[in-house]
């Protein structure tokens, strides 16, 4: 059973746009929300997380947004550029614990 | 800033062969994690260390073993080797309950 549900599976969006990346969640104990970007061959490294106290979190061109009654989040990307094109991981937490991720959105950004 | 350093980055095993694979956590972070990601797959969650103590214990096949020693350093011991064991392989390290951080993976190929 997948504890951290994401879609799409892989995204291509044209350069400037802004590609929306959603994931759902089971779990009420998880209260840590780490969104993870991988390139090839590389470990997955932190893109911006955030906690349910708040539905909204924006770093740079990245924003992500919370809804704590649907148990759902998503990923927000403003004028991606092409070198966003990478594969991304949601994932879910209790603070602290293990990680769980989503099964990620390869995405493509079209020059 | 001192980041997971993983060892080796890359290896070759025959089947029934042993693999040991190292990581060095990030200084001062207690808790190591380790993680399995298929190719095209998302990362699975195998076994983690706290203060040298197994804390939790994924989907990890009994063919493989893992310790977290005194300097918090950890090896991954995998025995019996099948060709469905070629992965990435990446280790975590958080300090209590914080950020966990990735390295860069150890690729592990069985032939």
């Amino acid at each position: 059973q997948q504890q951290v549900k994401q879609s799409p599976q892989s995204l291509i969006v044209q350069k400037g746009g802004i590609p929306i990346i959603n994931c759902a969640y089971e779990n009420t104990a998880f209260d840590y929300f780490p969104w993870y970007q991988q390139f090839p061959g590389k470990g997955p490294a932190l893109l911006i997380a955030i906690r349910p106290d708040v539905s909204e979190k924006k770093e740079g061109r990245f924003t992500i947004s919370f809804n704590k009654s649907a148990k759902q989040f998503s990923l927000h990307i403003m004028d991606s550029q092409p070198g966003d094109s990478a594969t991304y991981f949601c994932a879910a937490s209790s603070w602290g614990d293990k990680i769980i991720f989503g099964k990620g959105t390869r995405l493509h950004i079209l020059p | 800033a001192a980041g997971v350093i993983q060892s080796p980055r890359h290896l070759i095993k025959e089947k029934r062969e042993t693999a040991t694979l190292k990581c060095y956590p990030i200084p001062r972070h207690d808790t190591v994690y380790w993680y399995q990601q298929g190719p095209g797959q998302d990362p699975q969650f195998l076994i983690s260390f706290y203060e040298k103590m197994q804390s939790d214990k994924g989907s990890i096949p009994d063919r493989f073993s893992a310790q977290q020693f005194s300097d918090y350093h950890s090896e991954l011991n995998m025995s019996s080797l099948e060709l469905g064991d070629s992965a990435l392989y990446f280790c975590a390290s958080s300090l209590g309950e914080s950020t966990i951080y990735f390295g860069e993976g150890s690729w592990l190929t069985v032939v």
